[in-house]
């Protein structure tokens, strides 16, 4: 009963590749994330989506591409993998605030992806 | 603009010492704060929140609107608490959270 999970949990792959990483959750929310947790820890969001809605899109190269078929999931496409990709990618969710409710993101497990 | 500091990387305390985990903020409007864990090879997750006013495993954090801070404080270091801490503000208008650098809390035995 997994309430946010991501696949593959560790991708090994070479520069230029293409590959994704998948995240479904099942808490029934209406926003999910895409956070890049770099070598020194340091945890910066990437993408968020609200109901398969783009709201969020920081400096982010071209390369990386979210797609969100439905409300419980969000994948993440890159293109052209470079060395400095190599991190952890962690998806989460969370629910716009509902009345005298605070809401709070959970995490999925991290993908380590690292770039050859 | 928002910002979250964490003036520390690393912490080092020795099981049984106080550890106070610091967070500054700058946000002119109201916002929510949080406190999240990572411990070793597991997902992020919420310690706790400012409004709540509730320990979680003998940690407190206080929103002190003068100083922006939300520090997070626990008498007594256990071994257990050797972890990522991130410090979380979420704007009172947005579905937005940012993120501290985070501070890598080591309690040695």
């Amino acid at each position: 009963d997994t309430a946010v999970s991501q696949t593959p949990k560790y991708l090994v792959t070479q520069m230029g590749n293409d590959k994704s990483i998948k995240c479904e959750q099942n808490l029934g929310h209406d926003t999910m994330y895409w956070y890049k947790q770099d070598s020194k820890k340091f945890l910066k969001i990437m993408f968020s989506y609200n109901n398969k809605e783009l709201i969020i899109n920081e400096t982010v190269p071209n390369r990386f591409s979210p797609k969100s078929p439905d409300k419980a999931h969000l994948n993440l496409h890159i293109n052209s993998l470079e060395l400095g990709d190599s991190a952890v990618y962690f998806c989460a969710s969370s629910q716009e605030r509902l009345a005298g409710v605070l809401n709070e993101q959970f995490f999925g497990p991290g993908t380590r992806l690292t770039v050859l | 603009a928002q910002r979250v500091t964490q003036p520390e990387k690393l912490l080092s305390v020795f099981k049984g010492a106080p550890v106070e985990l610091k967070c500054n903020y700058s946000y002119s409007g109201s916002p929510e704060l949080f406190w999240y864990v990572q411990y070793s090879r597991q997902r992020l997750q919420l310690l706790l929140r400012h409004i709540s006013r509730e320990s979680i495993k003998g940690f407190t954090a206080d929103l002190n609107k003068g100083e922006t801070s939300f520090h997070l404080k626990k008498p007594f270091a256990q071994e257990e608490d050797s972890a990522m801490y991130y410090c979380a503000l979420k704007p009172d208008n947005f579905n937005k959270f940012y993120f501290g650098s985070g501070t890598k809390l080591n309690v040695k035995p």
